[in-house]
């Protein structure tokens, strides 16, 4: 069964500062690839997906990741965050083999004004 | 376009009981997810339904059951309540199938199981 790992579970991080959240998977097949974001009170949403195709993908509000097949990692990026970005981030995986969709543990992103 | 709606918001039940929770997708959409959610175990997949059949299920013991109705709306039910049932239940919808397109979530029902 496929896995997913944030390595990061909680970061701290001043306005205007660049953010990279790591995600890796475990599966050696085809693989879609999902960031979802909850803020505060707030429902989960998707931020961005990756199918297939150009493996630098660009989600809302200036957020993008890229996916490295070599490495199995679909890492979340963003050039410059704003306070607003508080919330949790989870990475997510569908294979191939099955429609379950696996989530990594979530990280939380504070930036401080 | 309306939501995914998720009844009821917060339940206060004890151990032994049981509880169903309810799940309106988006209209159109005809696969219905649930997810366990928890400070310790993260979000975890409880079953995925697809024109009323389960196409999926997770890890769970057998007192987490669903449907899926013909309308697409989904219920989930839990019996014999324990008290680490207790955790926000997460219902997501997608037009064909997590596989091929990105889950729309609901903001959840909050059990605690006293």
């Amino acid at each position: 069964a496929q896995s997913v790992s944030q390595h990061n579970h909680h970061v701290i991080l001043s306005e205007a500062a660049s953010l990279e959240l790591g995600c890796n998977y475990s599966y050696g097949g085809t693989v879609n690839l999902f960031w979802y974001v909850q803020y505060p009170g707030q429902h989960l949403q998707l931020l961005l997906k990756y199918f297939s195709g150009d493996p630098l993908v660009k989600g809302i509000k200036g957020f993008e990741a890229e996916f490295i097949k070599s490495k199995f990692s679909f890492n979340l990026r963003k050039p410059s965050v704003q306070w607003s970005d508080t919330a949790e981030y989870f990475c997510a995986v569908i294979t191939n083999a099955g429609n379950m969709l696996t989530f990594g543990g979530g990280t939380r992103l504070m930036v401080k004004p | 376009k309306a939501g995914v709606t998720q009844t009821p918001r917060y339940l206060i039940k004890t151990r032994g009981q049981q509880v169903t929770l309810s799940c309106s997708p988006i209209s159109g959409h005809r696969s219905v997810s649930w997810y366990q959610q928890t400070p310790g175990q993260g979000l975890q997949f409880l079953f995925e339904y697809f024109s009323e059949t389960q196409r999926n299920k997770g890890n769970f013991p057998g007192r987490f059951s669903g449907r899926q109705f013909s309308n697409s709306r989904s219920e989930m039910n839990v019996s014999t309540l324990e008290l680490g049932d207790s955790a926000l239940y997460l219902c997501a919808s997608s037009l064909v199938g997590a596989e091929n397109s990105p889950l729309h979530f609901g903001n959840g029902t909050r059990l605690t199981v006293t």
